[in-house]
């Protein structure tokens, strides 16, 4: 079965704590993987896209890597704010028996005090 | 610009009761999307669209139909409401097919339908 996990389910930091967040999938075979970012009572927002045949993006403060060979991503987040607090979701794109599925991990809600 | 607008945002249904999402987009985007997003679970696609008139399930269907009479428009209608369809739902539209846009062309999602079956 093709699963996307995300530990820790919650994180909370003080404000300026460079950060990770983890992401795992269970098939090398993606086509790319998705951060996402959601605010309480709103829907996702598209943050960073990494291809399967690249090893990172960045976007400011943000960076995510993305290693097929272990079914691993991570999104760094440096130096963060109290306005980084929000659930980020990560999510694999797979062709799977003809249909292509795009498959969402929990999220980890981040909350970062001042 | 409005994006991605779902109606209504809140509502109480008892079970066996139908009822119908809105979801409506201004951005003349041909591919849409229902998800549910339970506790502890990412979200699961419902039902999806890849223009007018054309339909077809995800990974979670039974219990929900859709049409796409126009391009603006996806409803989703519940036909008979169980407690296990207690959830938010969300629509998405976009004009790359799902997961293939990015950021450059990333899915539009509505802010949800908090959805609860007594």
């Amino acid at each position: 079965k093709q699963e996307v996990t995300q530990i820790p389910a919650a994180l909370s930091v003080p404000e300026g704590e460079n950060l990770v967040l983890n992401c795992s999938f269970t098939d090398s075979a993606i086509y790319n993987l998705q951060w996402f970012r959601q605010d309480p009572g709103k829907g996702l927002t598209s943050l960073l896209l990494i291809q399967s045949s690249q090893r990172e993006q960045t976007s400011g403060r943000l960076n995510a890597s993305l290693d097929k060979s272990s079914g691993r991503s991570t999104l760094y987040i440096a130096a963060s704010q109290p306005g980084d607090s929000a659930t980020y979701l990560c999510a694999a794109f797979m062709f799977s028996g003809g249909y292509n599925k795009l498959i969402f991990g929990a999220g980890t809600r981040l909350a970062v005090h001042p | 610009n409005a994006g991605v607008t779902q109606t209504p945002k809140f509502q109480v249904l008892k079970t066996g009761q139908s009822m119908t999402l809105q979801c409506a987009q201004d951005m003349n985007h041909e591919y849409m999307s229902w998800y549910r997003q339970d506790p502890g679970m990412g979200l699961r696609l419902i039902h999806y669209s890849v223009g007018a008139g054309i339909t077809d399930q995800g990974e979670v269907p039974n219990g929900y139909n859709v049409s796409r009479s126009t391009t603006e428009d996806f409803p989703l209608r519940l036909l008979s409401a169980a407690p296990s369809q207690t959830s938010v739902y969300f629509c998405a539209s976009s004009y790359s097919p799902p997961g293939l846009g990015g950021v450059d062309q990333p899915q539009h999602f509505g802010d949800g339908t908090r959805l609860s079956i007594l």
